[in-house]
């Protein structure tokens, strides 16, 4: 599994675009990324995840840079229910099994 | 569909009591998983099966113990439980490994005392 950083918290205003980095330097070729999110103390919920392309979806858009070292989580329009722990994964191609880190802690303020 | 199913959503245990933590998933999904988070910390994999009768550990494996006799049911057996072991335990379930997000239950949460 590629190890992860991401930065520990980030505050956006609601309604702007929400960018979340994230660095996976050490991702080999088939590894995806994949983002995920905490809200309170539920379930993680999946977010988005891709290869090599940019990937978009209702709820969000995935940038990965070229060399696949990094990757940006863009949230378009943030609400108040955006609030959240916010994590970036490369999990092992052959179990998927998941690596938490400490995540990205996103405030939305009105 | 329902998704993943968990119970019991919150348990308090004596230590050294045993319990079965179930979880259920209808999406036919091969791979399922156990995480448990402490607070204020992300989840770590406790142990995880990539089909009926096969399970392997994860990265807290020790206190607990797996089966998975049909791919819908994945039960978590803590024997002899310790404070230690006081946590949010989630299941999960993918189709498969790469390329494939997992879907989690809503938890059980556990207190050992």
């Amino acid at each position: 599994d590629a190890k992860t950083t991401q930065p520990t918290s980030m505050d956006c205003a609601e309604g702007r675009a929400a960018n979340l980095p994230c660095n996976h330097s050490t991702i080999s070729g088939n590894e995806y990324v994949y983002w995920y999110r905490q809200i309170h103390s539920q379930g993680p919920q999946y977010i988005i995840h891709g290869l090599k392309n940019n990937e978009t979806n209702e709820m969000a858009s995935l940038i990965i840079t070229e060399d696949r070292k990094s990757s940006t989580l863009i949230l378009p329009h943030a609400t108040l229910r955006d609030t959240a722990v916010y994590y970036c994964i490369a999990p092992s191609g052959n179990t998927g099994k998941l690596i938490f880190g400490q995540g990205t802690t996103l405030q939305v303020k009105p | 569909n329902a998704g993943v199913t968990q119970t019991p959503k919150f348990r308090i245990l004596k230590i050294g009591q045993s319990m079965t933590l179930q979880c259920t998933q209808d999406m036919n999904h091969n791979y399922m998983y156990w995480y448990r988070q402490d607070p204020g910390m992300g989840l770590k994999l406790i142990y995880y099966s990539v089909g009926a009768g096969i399970t392997d550990k994860g990265e807290v494996p020790n206190g607990y113990n797996v089966s998975r006799s049909t791919t819908e049911d994945f039960p978590l057996r803590l024997e002899l439980a310790a404070p230690s072991q006081t946590s949010v335990y989630f299941c999960a379930s993918s189709y498969e490994a790469g390329g494939y997000e997992q879907y989690f239950g809503p938890g059980t949460r556990l207190t050992v005392t």
